[in-house]
């Protein structure tokens, strides 16, 4: 089955910089790949996604990039602000289980902003 | 409010007792799911209902989880017997018809269970 695997476990920046997180997925028939923001407490939440069509998608100062051959995407935040500190997830889909929309899960990236 | 709602937030229960968490997906989403997600780890996916039925429960880890949604709608999610190693935060997703050109998940904010 699918294994996506994340780096780093955690980040620190100043505010200002950019941070990035990369993610690994195993299963090259894959076409969706969501990242997601966890605050404390909360549930996930949706920031941008990708699919294998693209190779690049922005929304203002995020953005997914999607190498298909080597099976790797990664979070691009420009411009961090002490509100982008959470944890992140990326996600990608697991055809191989058929038309379900499931989703594996990185192992997260806590991602701190330092004012 | 529109969002997915899940109850209750917290659970303690005692070892080998049984235990019910609802979710109440947003309205009118076909596609629902049960995530769990341990300390420190990525949401794990338990189970997947379209509609009524559980079109994929892979995720399940033994007999004694399961799952229901008779009516489309509201889901519990039923553990039996439970274990300290059961002790998570269970999360309900839902989206608008899921599938491999699902868009966005919309997740509660969970449930939180502790086994003592």
């Amino acid at each position: 089955g699918e294994n996506v695997e994340q780096h780093p476990s955690t980040l620190s920046v100043q505010e200002g910089d950019s941070a990035v997180i990369k993610c690994t997925y195993s299963d090259s028939a894959s076409n969706y790949f969501p990242w997601y923001k966890q605050e404390l407490g909360k549930g996930p939440q949706l920031i941008i996604d990708i699919r294998s069509n693209v190779g690049e998608k922005k929304d203002q100062r995020i953005a997914v990039t999607l190498n298909k051959t080597a099976k790797h995407f990664s979070l691009h935040i420009t411009e961090t602000q002490p509100e982008d500190s959470a944890v992140y997830f990326c996600a990608a889909s697991s055809p191989g289980s058929g038309n379900t929309g499931k989703l594996i899960f990185g192992q997260g990236t806590t991602l701190q902003v330092k004012p | 409010g529109a969002g997915v709602s899940q109850t209750p937030s917290n659970k303690v229960t005692e070892k080998g007792k049984y235990v019910e968490l609802r979710c109440d997906p947003i309205s009118g989403h076909t596609a629902l799911y049960w995530y769990r997600q341990s300390l420190g780890q990525g949401p794990e996916f338990l189970i997947y209902f379209q509609g009524t039925g559980a079109a994929d429960d892979s995720g399940l880890p033994n007999d004694r989880f399961f799952a229901v949604r008779p009516e489309g709608s509201v889901s519990t999610l039923k553990i039996q017997r439970t274990e300290r190693g059961d002790s998570a935060v269970y999360l309900c997703a839902s989206s608008l018809n899921g599938g491999l050109n699902t868009g966005e998940l919309f997740f509660g904010e969970g449930s939180r269970l502790t086994v003592l």
